[in-house]
């Protein structure tokens, strides 16, 4: 497709499950973000990868967050052991690095 | 750390009213500063940007003008629609060449016809 394609679009898991969260680029794109939005709050930053740099990790919460990109293409987000404050929306976005971030539209991540 | 800070809402106007949002931010560099626009049910988008100081920019009859002495990008509409119903977001980056953005918390706006 043309945009960033993010699956599942909705995820409800138990606490204590591990979940993975799937973000498809937009070809080309050498840069990719992921974003957590929150009910009420701002967007969080996670973790930045440009093409075959380390990672900018410094806004994962915890280590039980973990991401991986596959050269400039896929990348998945997962989370182990989730608790009930990962409820959330998780954004994944690319770029060519002018700035401008082209968005997913998220998955939808419920913990009961 | 780098930060932005947004007026908070949400803000309710009538159609054709005059629109201010305030976003101010605290960054060590010469960040590039942005506004992106989340309508219902869709992703956000790139609403504009300005990449140095005073450097206004503009789209769709919004603007914002990058105000380095007082660390603010606020963003106006003259004349705002039931259409500009959204979230809007003020962010920075480091440089404009890409790197992480910093988000503020984002505003509501709501226009009533």
């Amino acid at each position: 497709g043309a945009g960033v394609s993010q699956s599942p679009s909705n995820k409800v898991t138990e606490k204590g499950k591990d979940v993975e969260l799937r973000c498809d680029p937009i070809s080309g794109h050498t840069a990719l973000y992921w974003y957590r939005q929150s009910l009420g709050q701002g967007l969080e930053f996670l973790i930045y990868f440009q093409g075959n740099s380390a990672p900018d990790k410094s806004g994962l919460p915890s280590d039980r967050f973990s991401a991986e990109r596959t050269g400039e293409s896929v990348s998945t987000l997962t989370i182990q052991r989730t608790q009930q404050e990962d409820s959330a929306v998780y954004l994944c976005a690319s770029s060519m690095n002018t700035g401008e971030l082209f968005f997913g539209e998220g998955s939808r991540l419920t913990v009961l | 750390g780098d930060s932005v800070t947004q007026m908070e809402g949400p803000v309710t106007l009538s159609e054709e009213a005059f629109l201010t949002i305030n976003c101010t931010y605290t960054a060590t560099g010469y960040p590039s500063l942005f506004w992106y626009v989340q309508y219902p049910g869709e992703g956000l988008q790139l609403l504009l940007k300005a990449t140095k100081a005073d450097d206004k920019g503009s789209n769709k009859g919004f603007e914002a003008t990058y105000r380095k002495e007082t660390t603010s990008f606020h963003l106006e509409k003259g004349s705002v629609q039931v259409s500009d119903s959204a979230v809007y977001f003020c962010a920075l980056s480091e440089n404009n060449q890409g790197g992480k953005l910093i988000f503020g918390q984002g505003t509501e706006l709501s226009v009533k016809p």
